[in-house]
């Protein structure tokens, strides 16, 4: 079993929707990342995340760290949001440890 | 501005032959890692660097060496004991004090 597992692994939205991707981990963690990885293959940072909940124009990421879950919520989703959605977490001495999930493939249709 | 760049973009090698991929930050982070993506998969971590001139080896180390002789510079070598290389790779960086994280463009190389 990975140590990080995301769901679903593909998801296709109509535009307006609202979506979740879900991260479950089993190691303890100092913080989780939430990516964001275009067709072109570059990756950027969305949110990091230690507890609670941030919020960032129509996204939102939760954690809860008692059940090891975080999930990523885009609100209003549109078509230029689709990506590939990969959580990673932060483990080991001074968070140095990184570890990803496999990543969700949202796909939104006009 | 501050970030990593990767170069080069693409990269084509005959087999037999090493490739070094570079990645340079200007973002004064200590940690940097390489990941290798192949298609429909995650992100596997081939070598880490926590401080200058000291590395460590990832899940996937064989056929790859590093050098991390300077805090920006963290270049990857894909030596010809690297038995299936055509992939796409990927830098990172991270600053131990704010956590924030930043990927280069990355880099897609292609064995012929």
């Amino acid at each position: 079993k990975n140590e990080v597992e995301q769901s679903p692994q593909n998801l296709t939205a109509q535009e307006g929707e609202f979506i979740t991707i879900n991260c479950s981990y089993s190691v303890g963690i100092s913080a989780l990342h939430w990516l964001q990885q275009h067709p072109g293959g570059g990756i950027v940072s969305l949110f990091m995340l230690s507890s609670g909940k941030k919020k960032h124009g129509r996204l939102i990421a939760t954690i809860n760290i008692q059940e090891k879950h975080s999930s990523l919520h885009i609100t209003a989703s549109h078509p230029r949001d689709s990506a590939v959605y990969i959580c990673a977490v932060r483990s080991g001495t001074s968070g140095s440890r990184l570890t990803f999930g496999e990543g969700t493939q949202l796909t939104v249709n006009p | 501005d501050g970030g990593i760049t990767q170069s080069p973009k693409y990269l084509f090698r005959k087999e037999g032959q090493n490739v070094t991929l570079s990645c340079e930050q200007n973002l004064n982070h200590d940690a940097m890692y390489w990941y290798r993506q192949d298609p429909g998969q995650g992100l596997r971590l081939i070598y880490y660097s926590q401080i200058v001139n000291d590395f460590q080896k990832g899940d996937i180390a064989e056929g790859y060496s590093v050098s991390r002789e300077k805090k920006e510079s963290f270049p990857l070598t894909v030596t010809s004991a690297q038995k299936n290389p055509t992939a796409f790779y990927l830098c990172a960086s991270t600053g131990w004090g704010t956590g924030e994280l930043f990927f280069g463009e990355g880099s897609r190389l292609t064995v012929l």
